[in-house]
């Protein structure tokens, strides 16, 4: 099957720095990538909607300029969580799904967030 | 509004007990519903797609199916190594990307 990978696992960081976390589409095209949430025991909720080229669009009630993304090319969307506090910690998961044929989307491992 | 239900929570099985869980869904037009398979501090592993109501997909001890209200995903002698959370979702837009999920059910097995 198709692989996507995600980068870093884990990552612990200092409340008010940025963390970039990245998603690569490592043998296939796509045009939309996806970035969902997970807090525990909860739904992995989609936060936004990445898309090559243009601006991403985000869901209701997450904030664009505090999760910053960027999808430079068609195997490659970043996030980037800026000034990062306690509450954004949480496991983010990405997923793409590929341009050439219409098939399920493929997800990353995810990322751990840890904000200390 | 789209939703997504799944019950039980959790469900503890002997090995080669049998069972099955539950996915309610209300969506405007079904595109699509999916169900995975999450191991801890994993991604979700993908599973199965339904389109339409009597739909029925199997593969190794899985068997999901498909009604206009809700799916089901049917365990058969299920093994330690089933053990994970078995999520369900349906396709919200254009894309199979685009999904609302439910909470998921956490699967243990026990030998």
């Amino acid at each position: 099957g198709a692989v996507v990978s995600q980068h870093p696992s884990r990552v612990i960081c200092k409340s008010g720095t940025s963390v970039k976390i990245e998603c690569r589409s490592l043998d296939f095209q796509a045009t939309t990538m996806f970035w969902y949430r997970q807090f525990p025991k909860q739904s992995l909720m989609l936060m936004a909607t990445s898309n090559e080229g243009s601006k991403a669009t985000y869901e209701q009630g997450v904030e664009k300029d505090k999760f910053l993304i960027n999808h430079a090319s068609l195997t490659l969307s970043t996030l980037t969580v800026t000034s990062a506090h306690p509450e954004d910690s949480s496991f983010y998961i990405c997923s793409a799904a590929p341009i050439d044929r219409n098939t399920e989307a493929f997800f990353g491992q995810g990322t751990r967030l840890t904000v200390v | 509004e789209d939703q997504v239900t799944q019950s039980p929570e959790a469900l503890r099985l002997q090995e080669g007990e049998s069972s099955s869980l539950n996915c309610s869904y209300t969506v405007s037009g079904l595109r699509g519903l999916f169900w995975y398979r999450q191991d801890p501090g994993k991604g979700p592993e993908f599973l199965f797609t339904l389109y339409s109501a009597g739909e029925e997909k199997e593969k190794e001890r899985l068997k999901a199916t498909l009604t206009k209200k809700e799916s089901f995903l049917h365990i058969t002698a299920p093994k330690p190594e089933d053990s994970a959370t078995y999520l369900c979702a349906v396709q919200r837009g254009g894309s199979q990307g685009n999904l609302i999920f439910g909470k998921g059910t956490k699967l243990s097995v026990k030998p």
